[in-house]
């Protein structure tokens, strides 16, 4: 059974500084990977979505990589800002199936 | 563009009472999903439809029955509401295992 974990839950940075956000999935047979945000209140808004046959999606500020035989995706923000404080979740679409399953999430704060 | 659309965005509801939760999507979409969302829990896969004409069952669906009602519309009913379905509800939709999109969700109680 596909797992998908994000640590850590939280996290607080300076503004202007770069940061990784980790997603971590226990089964490799993945068929993409998608990153999303969610303000507080609202829906999630997708950032950028990984194919299996790809490494990393690149959008703006925002670099996502993924490493199936490791299990691990990254979000790359950077020069991070304010207006990036939000929650950042990570999910895994595991291979033969039309699901996703989510992890978390990782609750960003950036401090002006 | 409209995109994912809920309805309703709140509810109250009492313990045993039904409600329906709408969906709509108009971007010709194969795929939509029904998640909820709990404090420390994630996003939870309720009910799915990869195509029209067809629905499966997600990690808790207990309590819950869809319709796929055309191509467009995807409905999650609650046929005896309980405390334990307290949630942020949401639809999503996409290409077959393509990228997925979200409506605002739907915030329920149940008292």
């Amino acid at each position: 059974k596909q797992e998908v974990t994000q640590i850590p839950a939280a996290l607080s940075v300076p503004e202007g500084e770069n940061l990784v956000l980790n997603c971590s999935f226990t089964d490799s047979a993945i068929y993409n990977l998608q990153w999303f945000r969610q303000d507080p209140g609202k829906g999630l808004t997708s950032l950028l979505l990984i194919q299996s046959s790809q490494r990393e999606q690149t959008s703006g500020r925002l670099n996502a990589s993924l490493d199936k035989s490791s299990g691990r995706s990254t979000l790359y923000i950077a020069a991070s800002q304010p207006g990036d404080s939000a929650t950042y979740l990570c999910a895994a679409s595991p291979s033969g199936t039309y699901k996703y399953i989510f992890g978390t999430g990782t609750r960003l704060k950036v401090l002006a | 563009n409209a995109g994912v659309t809920q309805t309703p965005k709140f509810q109250v509801l009492k313990t045993g009472q039904s409600m329906t939760l709408q969906c709509a999507q108009d971007m010709n979409h194969n795929s939509m999903y029904w998640y909820r969302q709990d404090p420390g829990m994630g996003l939870r896969l309720i009910y799915y439809s990869a195509s029209e004409g067809t629905t499966d069952k997600g990690e808790v669906p207990n309590g819950y029955n869809v319709s796929r009602l055309n191509k467009r519309e995807f409905s999650l009913r609650l046929e005896s509401a309980a405390p334990s379905q307290t949630s942020v509800y949401f639809c999503a939709s996409s290409e077959v295992v393509g990228e997925l999109f979200f409506g605002e969700g739907s915030r329920l109680t149940v008292l």
